[in-house]
């Protein structure tokens, strides 16, 4: 039962141009979300959250949405550069339910190209 | 050191084989997680320490994982009679406290032959 889905596996931008990767969850307990960049052989790196008391996150080039009702969230990056690059990953934590102490539910990623 | 280490990088393994994979979180981190990426896929729970404590070991997919952490400190994930599902990167965090914004290791990739 995957809880969190990267509908998209891959994605292919222009550079200057707006990405928007976007992910779905299923369960109602999820309170907060992440999103993670990661480039071959690291760990992923942290990029921007979103608790669900609000609808937007905004950091420099990157804008996180959440529509709590429709159980979505998209990350967009404005504007794109090449050293974007990269798998990006939605993950999703309950703050209550036995799990508050941070237990991450990852999507599958989305690849990020960006051409010059 | 700076960030989460994990050592070996890369670790070939026969099937059968008993393997330990090490974690080096940042210092002080009171928050270690171990995540489980297999090729193509999200990173997916395995367990959780606070301090010394296994708080929460539901990810483990089986009796033949362990993980242990008897200092608080370094943890150790040993994976006995390893199979060839259990090849895939293996994952460390840690996070100076409770809750979900930690900072990963490069992570070990492990390969059942």
């Amino acid at each position: 039962d995957q809880q969190v889905k990267q509908n998209s596996p891959s994605l292919s931008v222009q550079e200057g141009r707006i990405s928007i990767l976007n992910c779905d969850y299923t369960n109602s307990m999820f309170d907060y979300f992440l999103w993670y960049k990661k480039y071959p052989a690291e760990g992923p790196t942290f990029l921007i959250s979103i608790s669900s008391i609000k609808d937007k996150n905004e950091d420099g080039r990157f804008t996180v949405f959440l529509n709590k009702s429709a159980k979505h969230l998209s990350l967009h990056i404005v504007p794109s550069q090449p050293g974007d690059s990269a798998v990006y990953f939605c993950a999703a934590s309950a703050s209550s339910g036995g799990t508050s102490y941070g237990k991450l539910t990852f999507g599958q990623g989305t690849i990020l190209t960006v051409h010059p | 050191g700076a960030g989460v280490s994990q050592s070996p990088r890369y670790k070939v393994a026969k099937r059968g084989q008993d393997v330990a994979l090490r974690c080096d979180p940042i210092s002080g981190h009171v928050s270690l997680f171990w995540y489980q990426q297999a090729l193509g896929q999200g990173p997916e729970f395995l367990t959780y320490f606070q301090n010394e404590a296994q708080l929460d070991k539901s990810g483990l997919p089986s009796d033949r994982f362990f993980a242990e952490r008897p200092e608080g400190s370094v943890s150790t994930l040993k994976i006995q009679r390893t199979q060839q599902e259990d090849s895939a990167v293996y994952l460390c965090a840690s996070s100076k406290t409770t809750g979900p914004g930690y900072t990963f290791g490069s992570g070990t990739r492990l390969t059942v032959v």
